[in-house]
Parts: structure tokens; C-alpha cells; sequence
């Protein structure tokens, strides 16, 4: 059975740092992975999908990366601003239409 | 932009009441989720759908059950409400869960309270 786990489980960081999230999963034969922020009381928000076949993606300050062999993703974000805070979930897609999600990163970033 | 709309942001119900979440997507996706999102058990899945009329169970099936008639429409019945049933309700989609750089998109989530 897929697990996924994101370390730290929370993080905060001053305006203006470079940081790093981390997701690990423990099946490495996966289809994509997906990066998703989740801001108080609301839906999720999918940022960056990686497939299998990819080793990363960028989107303006975000850039994940995807390790199948180790079974990791990074979430690199640069520059981070106060509107960065919410809680950063990875999940990754095995088999089927089912994804396995990770309990997330709950980022706060200081003015 | 893919849009998932959930009818209702808060609920109130009491326990013995059946209670029905609705979901209405705009772009014509075959597939269809319904999870719950508890502090400490992140995203579980309950149910979920790749066409009209059919629907697999999830990870926590138990005391719930599902519709989908309409293929825009998934709905989330809870048969009759216990306490434990209080949680934050998402529904999901994604187009047909075969190529593998399909995005899953989700509503703004429905906050359910069982008393």
C-alpha cells in the first residue's frame, strides 16, 4: 500500500527566504506526483504535476522536483512571500484514477 | 479554468438526519471524488466515479453512499449522521485518470457539523 509522508509538518520562515518541502512515498512505481496548496477552510489548488517520465517542473517561484528510484519529490519555492502561507500537500497517483495524498506542509512565512 | 462547485460551504445537521452534498463539474470529466480532510488523518477517500451510474468505493465507504445520474453531478448521501461524520467534505474531479498528466481539481470543500 502506497504511503506518503511530508516532513517537516510545519515550517516558518521569514519574507524573502529560499525554502524547501519534501514529500516521500514508499511505492516508487508511480504514474505522476502533484503539488497542492490548501489555504484555511477551502479546496485544494493543484500547483505543479510531475509525471513519471519527468524529473521536474517549474511554475513562476516554484519549482518541484521528482526522484522515482528514491522515492522523493522536492517543493522549492524562492523568494517566499507572506501570501505563500497555507499548507502545501504532495500526492502521488499509482494506479487508476486514486490518488494517495501526504498530511501536508503547514508553511508560514513572516513579514 | 476547471470549475467544482459544492452547494454549500457550512452545514449543520443532527445525528439521524440524511444529509446530501452535492457537486456539479463544468468540463465534462469522467472522473469524480469524494473525500474527507480530518486534522491529524489528512484526505481520505470515500467514493468515487469514472462514468454515470458507476462508482467504486474508496478507503471509508462505510456509512455513506453515491449517485451520479448526471455526469456534471456527484452527489455524497450520508444515510443517516453520526458525530464522527463531522468533517470537511471535497469533492474532486479529473477528465479520465488514464494519461498521466492529468491534474485533479477540487471544490472549495463543504464543513459539515453533526450534533
Amino acid at each position: 500500500k502506497q504511503e506518503v509522508t511530508q516532513i517537516p509538518a510545519a515550517l516558518s520562515v521569514p519574507e524573502g527566504e529560499n525554502l524547501v518541502l519534501n514529500c516521500s512515498f514508499t511505492d516508487s512505481a508511480i504514474y505522476n506526483l502533484q503539488w497542492f496548496r490548501q489555504d484555511p477552510g477551502k479546496g485544494l489548488t493543484s500547483l505543479l504535476l510531475i509525471q513519471s517520465s519527468q524529473r521536474e517542473q517549474t511554475s513562476g517561484r516554484l519549482n518541484a522536483s521528482l526522484d522515482k528510484s528514491s522515492g522523493r519529490s522536492t517543493l522549492y519555492i524562492a523568494a517566499s512571500q507572506p501570501g505563500d502561507s497555507a499548507t502545501y500537500l504532495c500526492a502521488v497517483k499509482t494506479s487508476g484514477s486514486r490518488l494517495t495524498f501526504g498530511e501536508g506542509t503547514q508553511l508560514t512565512v513572516n513579514p | 479554468d476547471v470549475k467544482v462547485t459544492q452547494s454549500s460551504r457550512y452545514l449543520v445537521k443532527r445525528t439521524g438526519e440524511k444529509v446530501f452534498l452535492e457537486c456539479v463539474q463544468d468540463m465534462d470529466h469522467e472522473n469524480m471524488f469524494w473525500y474527507r480532510q480530518d486534522p491529524g488523518l489528512g484526505l481520505r477517500l470515500i467514493y468515487f466515479s469514472y462514468d454515470v451510474k458507476m462508482k467504486e468505493k474508496g478507503d471509508i465507504p462505510e456509512g455513506y453512499s453515491v449517485s451520479r445520474e448526471k455526469k456534471e453531478r456527484f452527489s455524497l448521501i450520508l444515510e443517516s449522521a453520526s458525530t464522527n461524520q463531522t468533517s470537511m467534505y471535497l469533492c474532486a474531479s479529473s477528465l479520465s485518470g488514464i494519461a498521466t498528466n492529468e491534474k485533479l481539481f477540487f471544490g472549495s470543500g463543504t464543513q459539515l457539523s453533526v450534533l
